[in-house]
């Protein structure tokens, strides 16, 4: 059984901040990754894809993948309230199937 | 119209019912999914379609039906549902199906079972 485990939260930072959100995953083929971030009543929204081991960084956002150690995060520096939300991070294995974890809900307060 | 969009985006249906949601997406995708959420679980995929044929069907149960025409619209048939797959059903599209690429969701449609 193929897994993604992510820590459900809440995750509180203060507006400013940095937020670090964390992801393990069990498939040692997986190839590709992705954090998606969903607000509450709404439906995923893809904010970073990821696919080899390192940092990628997107204005406030920083995706850190490291396959030896079966892990990637996602930092969110300079927090705002706006980015309160739950974060989805998800898996493949280069099909079409994409596996996701249960979320992490942050909260950034003012 | 943009991206990928969903209809209706809320439904309540009596177990004897038979309904349709539908999907469309307006990026140029090869390929499209079904995605089931429920609360305190992850997305469930139910069914994907690349380039219009059905390559996964997730062990979902017959009571839900897909139907992909083209390229570009995909529907969910429901009939005789339990109130267990009252949840919120995605539809998403990617560009290269096959390779693990990026997936776009829809709004949603949030499906309630009576």
């Amino acid at each position: 059984q193929k897994e993604v485990e992510q820590n459900s939260g809440p995750l509180s930072v203060p507006e400013g901040a940095i937020a670090s959100l964390n992801c393990t995953y069990s498939d040692r083929g997986s190839q590709s990754f992705f954090w998606y971030r969903q607000y509450s009543g709404k439906s995923p929204e893809l904010i970073m894809s990821i696919y080899s081991n390192g940092d990628k960084e997107d204005g406030r956002f920083t995706a850190q993948l490291n396959k030896a150690s079966q892990y990637v995060s996602l930092l969110i520096r300079d927090s705002q309230p706006s980015d309160s939300a739950t974060y989805l991070c998800a898996v493949s294995d280069n099909t079409d199937k994409l596996i996701f974890g249960t979320g992490t809900r942050l909260q950034v307060f003012p | 119209e943009t991206g990928v969009t969903q209809t209706p985006r809320h439904l309540v249906m009596g177990m004897t019912n038979k309904k349709s949601l539908k999907c469309e997406q307006h990026l140029g995708h090869n390929a499209m999914y079904w995605y089931k959420q429920s609360a305190k679980k992850p997305l469930e995929l139910m069914f994907v379609y690349s380039l219009e044929e059905r390559v996964e069907n997730n062990s979902v149960p017959s009571r839900f039906s897909p139907e992909c025409p083209n390229s570009s619209h995909l529907f969910l048939h429901l009939h005789t549902l339990q109130p267990e797959d009252s949840a919120l059903y995605l539809c998403a599209s990617s560009q290269a199906p096959g390779t693990g690429d990026e997936q776009y969701f829809g709004p949603g449609t949030r499906l309630t079972v009576t």
